[in-house]
């Protein structure tokens, strides 16, 4: 079966730019999660996402958001980029809400100049 | 939530057991430990969770004391691919939550030939 897949894996943006992520869960998994890693740290939560609903928000500005398709498949979007949004953006996906086992994609890489 | 602390970094033979500690001395009744790691360049992945019953699965054992204030996770025969950060997690389980998990610094384990 299928892990989690993102894409792109690598991207390079410059300040001021918009990007958007995707990710695809496992089959079956309702539940799609975002997290940043700056390198060096451990992952921040951004978003959870359940049922095509946000059920939770992590300590990101207003730049951040994000979206999930009926078929579960997500987007983030980060706008106005800036040098610090630099990071690994990494998806995961379980199959309930409160679920703690969850299954994480290999990430996203991206280097805004 | 409560805080976890974890060593920042411990070194392993090769074919030997592997003892990750995770003091969570403020935890609550109701809090899971979890364990996840993570492979450079990849997304974390799940390892073993405990109430407070000792568990053992295919990857690991994780022991958690009598008061709960403590756990360590055990590899038993590290090999070299178990080089990895290894982060320690507490939270509530349940309805009426996330699946948000709040990743620490975690533990580097370098395991060594």
């Amino acid at each position: 079966d299928a892990g989690v897949t993102q894409s792109p894996t690598h991207l390079i943006k410059t300040r001021g730019q918009q990007v958007t992520l995707r990710c695809s869960p496992i089959s079956g998994h309702k539940s799609v999660s975002w997290y940043q890693q700056v390198l060096g740290q451990g992952p921040q939560f951004i978003f959870q996402y359940y049922e095509k609903e946000e059920r939770g928000r992590g300590n990101f500005p207003d730049r951040f958001s994000a979206r999930q398709f009926p078929n579960y498949s997500s987007e983030l979007n980060v706008n106005a980029l800036l040098l610090g949004d630099s990071a690994l953006y990494l998806c995961a996906s379980s199959l309930l809400l409160a679920e703690w086992t969850q299954y994480f994609g290999p990430g996203t890489r991206l280097l805004v100049l | 939530d409560a805080k976890t602390t974890q060593p920042p970094s411990m070194d392993c033979a090769e074919g030997r057991a592997a003892n990750l500690p995770c003091n969570h001395s403020t935890i609550s009744g109701n809090e899971y430990v979890y364990w996840y790691r993570q492979i450079h360049s990849q997304g974390p992945q799940y390892i073993i969770h405990g109430l407070k019953n000792n568990e053992t699965n295919e990857m690991a054992s994780l022991i958690i004391t009598e008061d709960r204030k403590s756990s360590t996770l055990i590899l038993p025969h590290a090999t070299l691919r178990d080089t990895a950060v290894y982060y320690c997690i507490v939270r509530v389980r349940g309805s009426g939550n996330t699946g948000k998990l709040i990743f620490g610094q975690g533990t580097t384990l370098q395991v060594k030939p």
